[in-house]
């Protein structure tokens, strides 16, 4: 995991409510991603970021949004407008061609 | 469209014989391939890479994969398996610097 941190490690959510994921690096790396993971499936892309002030979406944008204000930083919002968001979320940083994942935060919606 | 397959969602084996678990890629061309795990409950880790260089890769943890272009394949293999490998792998092939496909998974349990 080193270097990616992701903050709360269990996040529990009523219906209805936004919520924010943390995700921080040290790693002095320009790109940076979400992805989603739910049971049996492989990860799939939500946002990405490859500069300061600049994201694209992914795959399964619906429902999310983020910002990149500083390149440490790439917090996920995950809105009321999400239809089924808990799963297990993982961010990434890259270097080269290799992507690098923090430890990532898992989503109850109650 | 490209992407990957893992070939066993579920690989049993018993402590200190091989382990083998099956990748096959579609691509039109010879992608980067790369092997990561996951233990429960944690994020993904690098294992191992391919990026056209030697086809035989080693990876930490005494891993190893073999890219072979003829039959579009890219298996992850140990030789002798330890109670600390079971965990979640995943095959996957970059399609570009933002564009990576992941395989469903192959979960891996290790008996005594």
């Amino acid at each position: 995991d080193g270097g990616i941190t992701q903050s709360p490690k269990y996040l529990f959510r009523k219906e209805g409510q936004n919520v924010t994921l943390s995700c921080e690096q040290n790693l002095n790396h320009d790109a940076m991603y979400w992805y989603r993971q739910d049971p049996g499936q492989g990860l799939r892309l939500i946002y990405y970021s490859q500069i300061v002030n600049d994201f694209q979406k992914g795959d399964i944008a619906e429902g999310y949004s983020v910002s990149r204000e500083k390149k440490e930083s790439f917090p996920l919002t995950v809105t009321s407008a999400q239809k089924n968001p808990t799963a297990f979320y993982l961010c990434a940083s890259r270097r080269g061609n290799t992507q690098y994942f923090g430890p990532g935060t898992r989503l109850t919606v109650l | 469209a490209q992407s990957v397959t893992q070939l066993d969602s579920h690989v049993s084996v018993s402590e200190g014989t091989p382990v083998l678990l099956r990748c096959n890629y579609s691509s039109s061309y010879s992608p980067s391939l790369f092997w990561y795990v996951q233990h429960p409950n944690k994020g993904l880790q690098l294992l191992l890479k391919y990026t056209s260089a030697a086809t035989l890769v080693k990876g930490i943890n005494g891993f190893e994969a073999e890219f072979k272009k003829s039959e579009t394949s890219f298996h992850l293999t140990k030789p002798s398996a330890h109670m600390s490998d079971a965990a979640e792998y995943f095959c996957v092939v970059s399609l570009g610097d933002n564009d990576m496909r992941f395989g469903a998974g192959t979960r891996l349990t290790v008996k005594p």
